[in-house]
């Protein structure tokens, strides 16, 4: 499969714990994105890398929050001391240059459940 | 405030019948507006732009910026439609490619 990949795909965590999920885009790909879905609403984005270059980040993403991508290739997203309010699922994707960054490819996306 | 909105939660509708998913936007600017499709089981994925002015899989869409919308369309709907449909858009020039999503509508094509 060489579409976008995420993992793990679904996380349980008590609140307080911390947490990192993975996503490892498309390979030629320099643009990738992480969004955030809770239910019965469409995707938030939350943060975006072109290459290594963390380039924006949404009020969304507290300071708990932090995001990666050391190499250009896989990020990783973060969250210290989760909280309930934290519990979504957790959505990556990847696009290909400027001209195409609407064409984005989603991961399967990584659940998390704080309790 | 950029926000998209879609009215409908749910349409369900018969094989066959026509079909439109409304969509509203607010922003100031000329953005550029998409709409993306997830399948049962499948991960979301670019359905049509509404500058590239195609007909994907037989649905259109027109943006109409008088009264801010870009509705999606379909002549007879077929029931592998049936999935759930997000209207997007990408504010500015589009070059961050940071998309804000509405809130979705399933739609339900009975046989």
């Amino acid at each position: 499969d060489t579409g976008v990949s995420q993992n793990p795909r679904h996380k349980i965590t008590k609140r307080g714990q911390n947490v990192t999920f993975r996503c490892d885009p498309i390979s030629e790909h320099n643009r990738l994105y992480w969004y955030r879905q809770t239910l019965g609403q469409g995707p938030e984005f939350l943060t975006y890398f072109q290459n290594e270059a963390q380039l924006e980040k949404s009020r969304l993403l507290s300071d708990r929050f932090s995001a990666e991508r050391p190499k250009g290739s896989f990020s990783t997203l973060e969250i210290q001391r989760t909280e309930q309010g934290d519990s979504a699922m957790y959505l990556c994707a990847s696009s290909l240059g400027q001209a195409k960054v609407y064409e984005q490819y989603f991961g399967p996306g990584t659940r998390l459940t704080v309790t | 405030a950029q926000r998209v909105t879609q009215p409908e939660k749910l349409l369900s509708v018969f094989k066959g019948a026509p079909v439109e998913l409304k969509c509203n936007y607010s922003y100031s600017g000329s953005p550029e507006l998409f709409w993306y499709v997830q399948y049962s089981r499948q991960r979301l994925q670019l359905l049509l732009r509404h500058i590239s002015r195609e007909s994907i899989k037989g649905f259109t869409a027109d943006l109409n910026k008088g009264e801010t919308s870009f509705h999606l369309k379909k002549p007879f709907a077929q029931e592998e439609d049936s999935a759930m449909y997000y209207c997007a858009l990408i504010p500015g020039s589009g070059n961050t490619g940071k998309l804000i999503f509405g809130q979705g509508t399933t739609l339900q094509v009975k046989p």
